[in-house]
């Protein structure tokens, strides 16, 4: 898997814009970025993922810088089901296994 | 309903007990897989299977063994407990072995004691 780094902790108020950085600079051409969230001692969600377009679903959007060395999930408005662990990964062979790091543990705050 | 579902959610076993951890999906996927999370950790592979009869080992896969007889079901043993096998374990699984399309979805997890 390329490595990934995400900041370990980050706040938002509820209804903002919740922006979480992944920097993901070894990432090769044919590696796509996933992101997962963990809500407390549940198994961890999908949420989205991209190879190198920006993408968007119901849950959130996905922006990739044009070198692909980082990316940013967006959660557009953001509430308090949304506190979670955050996992940014870009596994190898197209996701055949996931590795998952630390994580960025987001605090939605009302 | 359609999941991922893991039994038993709770269980306590003393050192040296075996026991089997039992996941099962309903969803026809190809690809199901084992994590442990320690308490304030991030996920690790144990074993993983990308089809009936086919599994592999993953980063941590000392202590145990899986077999994939069907495509709804991958349990995972655990040969003899140690108390450093307490943990949470989850079981996800994938409709295929490539996740381009598709996100993997895991179960609500079994957390293990080991006394």
């Amino acid at each position: 898997d390329a490595k990934t780094t995400q900041p370990p902790s980050m706040d938002c108020a509820e209804g903002r814009a919740a922006n979480l950085p992944c920097n993901h600079s070894t990432i090769s051409g044919n590696e796509y970025v996933y992101w997962y969230r963990q809500i407390h001692s549940q198994g961890p969600q999908y949420i989205i993922h991209g190879l190198k377009n920006n993408e968007t679903n119901e849950m959130a959007s996905l922006i990739i810088t044009e070198d692909r060395k980082s990316s940013t999930l967006i959660l557009p408005h953001a509430t308090l089901r949304d506190t979670a662990v955050y996992y940014c990964i870009a596994p190898e062979n197209a996701g055949n296994m996931l590795t998952f790091g630390g994580g960025t543990r987001l605090m939605v705050k009302p | 309903n359609a999941g991922v579902t893991q039994t038993p959610k709770f269980q306590v076993l003393k050192t040296g007990q075996s026991m089997t951890l039992q996941c099962a999906q309903d969803m026809n996927h190809e690809y199901m897989s084992w994590y442990r999370q320690d308490p304030g950790m991030g996920l690790r592979l144990i074993h993983y299977s990308v089809g009936a009869g086919i599994t592999d080992q993953g980063e941590v896969p000392n202590g145990y063994n899986v077999s994939r007889s069907t495509t709804e079901d991958f349990p995972l043993r655990l040969l003899s407990a140690a108390p450093s096998q307490t943990s949470v374990y989850f079981c996800a699984s994938s409709y295929s072995r490539s996740t381009v399309r598709y996100g993997y979805t895991f179960g609500s997890g079994t957390r293990l004691t080991v006394v």
